[in-house]
């Protein structure tokens, strides 16, 4: 594909509320990466995703947080019970080499921003 | 603990004044270190990393393990190098990357 896309690109969410982020990684890409990026901070770390298989969840802040990828594509970050503290950006990327390894370059897609009321 | 700071927020310079951009790991092993770029309205994209030891767009970084220090460096700063940078640590050759909180370039006419 043209590049890592994301969806939807803004949402707005009351506290308690249910919320669904996508991401499609580019095409045959193995490795998927979650960050999550507050206001005036760097990406941190999330969850990993080598096809579908979920290597690595250290990074979710809490069991609020919920990532799948069943068809080793597109991936859903889920937030139940969403609270203020989870309003920031959230980046997905995709990277080629199947051993996910964090050296090789990863491709972001937009981002989706979440801002809970 | 492993962290990356980045002392700056912000950094103005002019146009055709050189550009450094610090970068500070705190890891006890051999580090993979990268800079990434965020122009405005765009993505976060790889800028260089320390392994190529390559100049990309004018910008060179040098690994100082002595100083635990990645700086992003450009003699001469364009316009069009205004931009969101952070440095980023990878270690153990993990998967995880380990970012700093960025510094924000404007470079002035």
């Amino acid at each position: 594909g043209a590049g890592v896309s994301q969806s939807p690109r803004y949402k707005v969410a009351k506290r308690g509320q249910d919320v669904a982020l996508r991401c499609d990684p580019i095409s045959g890409h193995v490795s998927l990466f979650w960050y999550q990026q507050a206001l005036g901070q760097g990406p941190e770390f999330l969850t990993y995703f080598q096809n579908e298989a979920q290597l690595d969840k250290s990074g979710l802040p809490s069991d609020r947080f919920f990532a799948e990828r069943p068809e080793g594509s597109v991936s859903t970050l889920k937030i139940q019970r969403t609270q203020q503290e989870d309003s920031a950006v959230y980046l997905c990327a995709s990277s080629l080499p199947t051993s996910g390894r964090a050296k090789e370059t990863q491709y972001f897609g937009p981002g989706t921003r979440l801002l809970v009321l | 603990a492993q962290r990356v700071t980045q002392p700056e927020k912000l950094l103005s310079v002019f146009k055709g004044a050189p550009v450094e951009l610090k970068c500070n790991y705190s890891y006890s092993g051999s580090p993979e270190l990268f800079w990434y770029v965020q122009y405005s309205r765009q993505r976060l994209q790889l800028l260089l990393r320390h392994i190529s030891r390559e100049s990309i767009k004018g910008f060179t970084a040098d690994l100082n393990k002595g100083e635990t220090s990645f700086h992003l460096k450009k003699p001469f700063a364009q316009e069009e190098d205004s931009a969101m940078y952070y440095c980023a640590l990878n270690p153990n050759s993990n998967y995880q990357l380990i970012w700093g909180a960025g510094t924000k370039l404007i470079i002035k006419p």
